[in-house]
């Protein structure tokens, strides 16, 4: 059974901080995506990062994939508080097969909340 | 706005019951797959649906099941309620790659 595990699971900061978001397992993943949930709301996809050491950028949004695929970390600069929500990590592994395609693995989440 | 939508948005159910929640996914995705999500907590995968077959399962029970239309849109049914099957339930709809995520089935069983 492939987990990931998410950390913190609590952020509470003051708008204008920076914050970062770890995503690890011990198994490899063949991608791993990032979303963002609002209450009451289904997940919203940030990224989808693929390649071991892969770095993307979203504005203030800056995604990381280790270089082994097992870890990711999410890091946002000068926080608002419209960043506020549940951010999720989640990793799909096609390596099993392509009838893995679309089955993914999620963290636990990290609740954030930015105040003004 | 991801094109996928799910009914009802909120259901109150009784201990022993069976509820149907549906989902209408995104215009050409032919693979749907269902989660659910305990309060303060990550999605869980149930099972997926690939052209109107099982396409695998998660660790729930049979009285968890499903079903894929020739239109992919999607139905899941939970019989025997319990207290603990109170939950967000999600339906994403994907065509080899992302997944886009409905806005949920928020179900509480009592």
């Amino acid at each position: 059974t492939q987990l990931l595990e998410q950390s913190p699971q609590f952020l509470s900061i003051q708008e204008g901080e920076n914050l970062t978001v770890y995503c690890n397992s011990s198994s490899v993943f063949s991608s791993l995506q990032w979303y963002r949930q609002e209450p009451g709301e289904g997940p919203v996809l940030l990224v989808t990062v693929v390649t071991g050491g892969e770095v993307k950028k979203l504005k203030r949004l800056t995604f990381q994939f280790g270089d082994a695929r097992k870890d990711s970390s999410l890091h946002i600069t000068a926080a608002q508080p419209g960043d506020t929500g549940l951010y999720l990590c989640a990793g799909e592994n096609t390596y099993a097969g392509g009838t893995s395609y679309g089955k993914l693995t999620f963290g636990q989440g990290t609740i954030l909340t930015v105040h003004p | 706005e991801t094109g996928v939508t799910q009914s009802p948005t909120h259901l109150i159910k009784t201990r022993g019951q069976q509820v149907t929640l549906r989902c209408s996914s995104q215009s050409g995705h032919n693979t749907v797959s269902w989660y659910q999500q305990a309060l303060g907590q990550g999605p869980q995968f149930i099972f997926q649906y690939y052209r109107e077959e099982e396409n695998g399962r998660g660790n729930f029970p049979p009285r968890f099941s499903g079903l894929q239309f020739p239109n992919y849109s999607s139905e899941l049914n939970v019989n025997a309620l319990e207290l603990d099957d109170s939950a967000l339930y999600l339906c994403a709809s994907s065509r080899g790659g992302v997944a886009f995520f409905g806005q949920g089935t928020r179900l509480t069983v009592v």
